[in-house]
């Protein structure tokens, strides 16, 4: 079985400055992890994703994280953010190879205050 | 542009009437597709995994008699929410694998309120 912790529910952080949504996983076999950012009623969209080989992967928008094994964490990070950024965050994981199911952490909501 | 498309985005209905939301992938072929559900400031959750030709997989406490899975075609899933209740108002997404490339591709998702 997998499992993803955003142990994180909010996370208020005040306009061009950094942010860091924390995300462990766990899991006894190999996996992708990705990130999703979903805005107030619309559906997910695909901020970043860790496959393999380098462990700093970067996305849209800014956003950039680092998969490290020894710590099972892929934490999502931004070195500016703008009053836009405010959503929801999930950060989720996959079996690697076939057809599985996606599992998604409970979400951790960005606040930018301007 | 979007590879699976869900239909409706949107609707609302009585309680008792049945729902039908529909899951295509547009331009690939899928075996499998996943239906998620999402409550109102929660996460996503997997409720069962579509198989075409076959039955659906339910995950624990999903009743399969209340929540009909239909993957008849092999771009085609829909889930039916039968008699539905208030309580069975939510944010519903399917997704579906592309020949196991990843990431998987989200519908767009629907939003029931059941009145």
């Amino acid at each position: 079985a997998q499992s993803v912790t955003q142990l994180d529910s909010q996370v208020p952080v005040f306009e061009e400055a950094p942010v860091e949504l924390r995300c462990n996983y766990s899991s006894s076999v190999s996996v992708y992890l990705f990130w999703y950012v979903q805005y107030p009623n619309q559906g997910l969209q695909l901020l970043l994703k860790y496959l393999s080989g380098s462990t700093l992967v970067k996305g849209i928008n800014g956003f950039e994280a680092e998969f490290n094994k020894s710590q099972t964490s892929f934490h999502l990070r931004k070195p500016s953010v703008h009053i836009s950024d405010t959503a929801e965050y999930f950060c989720a994981v996959t079996h690697s190879g076939g057809y599985q199911k996606v599992t998604f952490g409970t979400g951790t909501k960005l606040q930018v205050i301007p | 542009g979007a590879v699976v498309s869900q239909h409706p985005s949107w609707v609302i209905c009585k309680s008792g009437t049945s729902v039908k939301i529909e899951c295509r992938s547009l331009d690939f072929q899928a075996t499998t597709m996943f239906w998620y559900r999402q409550f109102p400031k929660q996460s996503l959750m997997l409720m069962a995994t579509s198989n075409e030709g076959s039955k659906a997989t339910y995950e624990q406490g999903v009743e399969k008699d209340k929540f009909l899975i239909n993957h008849a075609s092999l771009t085609l899933s829909t889930l039916t929410v039968t008699s539905a209740h208030p309580e069975d108002s939510s944010f519903y997404i399917c997704s579906a694998p592309d020949d196991g490339d990843q990431p998987q591709h989200f519908g767009d998702g629907t939003r029931l309120s059941i009145l």
